[in-house]
């Protein structure tokens, strides 16, 4: 059965330092990934989005994730937090040959301070 | 914007009573999930339809059903409420090339 593994519930950084935001995957089938973000009172946003091209994926607002089969991973990076990158973020994985499963992880809750 | 319209966005009625919530999906979409968000038990899939047919189930309670009708739009019904349901309902649809999900900005219900 598919599962993802979000590691951290809670992420402090400082602006300007790099951000990680960790996420194991278990998938009986070659997954789709996806990282989604989610501000306080928004909608979820697409973040950037893995479906077995390059193994590095860039998304929008300066992150980025690298897929790693063997280490069943796809963590959510970015050089140099900005305060307005304070959110909720999610990570996602679908099962490719039933195209229709799709689950969450529980979240990682990003805080940036000054 | 998504193109995903979730309607009413914020909603306050008393325990024992019963909503609807409505979705919209992405023009050319044919799936509609319904999602709960709570505080304490983040992101749940509650229900998928696909044209019109239920595709998958989720931790959805007996109390809420759902339906997609011909022209795609969507209803989540939630009777005999209770505290508990208080949360953020969200509604998605999906692109079926890729399966990215574009979701509306929520249905707010706070039960008193």
């Amino acid at each position: 059965a598919q599962s993802v593994t979000q590691l951290d519930s809670h992420v402090s950084v400082s602006e300007g330092t790099p951000v990680l935001l960790r996420c194991n995957y278990s998938s009986s089938y070659s997954p789709s990934l996806f990282w989604y973000v989610q501000h306080p009172n928004k909608g979820l946003q697409l973040l950037l989005k893995y479906t077995s091209a390059a193994t590095l994926v860039k998304g929008i607002n300066g992150f980025e994730a690298e897929f790693k089969k063997s280490e069943t991973s796809f963590h959510l990076t970015k050089p140099s937090a900005h305060m307005s990158d304070a959110a909720e973020y999610l990570c996602v994985v679908t099962d490719n040959q039933a195209g229709t499963a799709l689950i969450f992880g529980k979240g990682t809750t990003l805080s940036v301070s000054s | 914007d998504s193109g995903v319209t979730q309607t009413p966005k914020h909603l306050i009625t008393a325990t024992g009573q019963r909503v609807t919530l409505r979705c919209s999906p992405r023009s050319g979409d044919l799936s509609v999930y319904w999602y709960q968000q709570s505080l304490d038990q983040g992101l749940q899939f509650l229900i998928q339809y696909y044209n019109g047919e239920e595709r998958a189930k989720g931790n959805i309670l007996e109390r809420f059903s759902a339906q997609q009708f011909p022209d795609l739009h969507s209803e989540l019904n939630l009777s005999s409420l209770e505290l508990g349901d208080s949360a953020l309902y969200f509604c998605a649809s999906n692109s079926v090339l890729t399966g990215e999900l574009f979701f509306g900005e929520g249905s707010r219900l706070t039960v008193l």
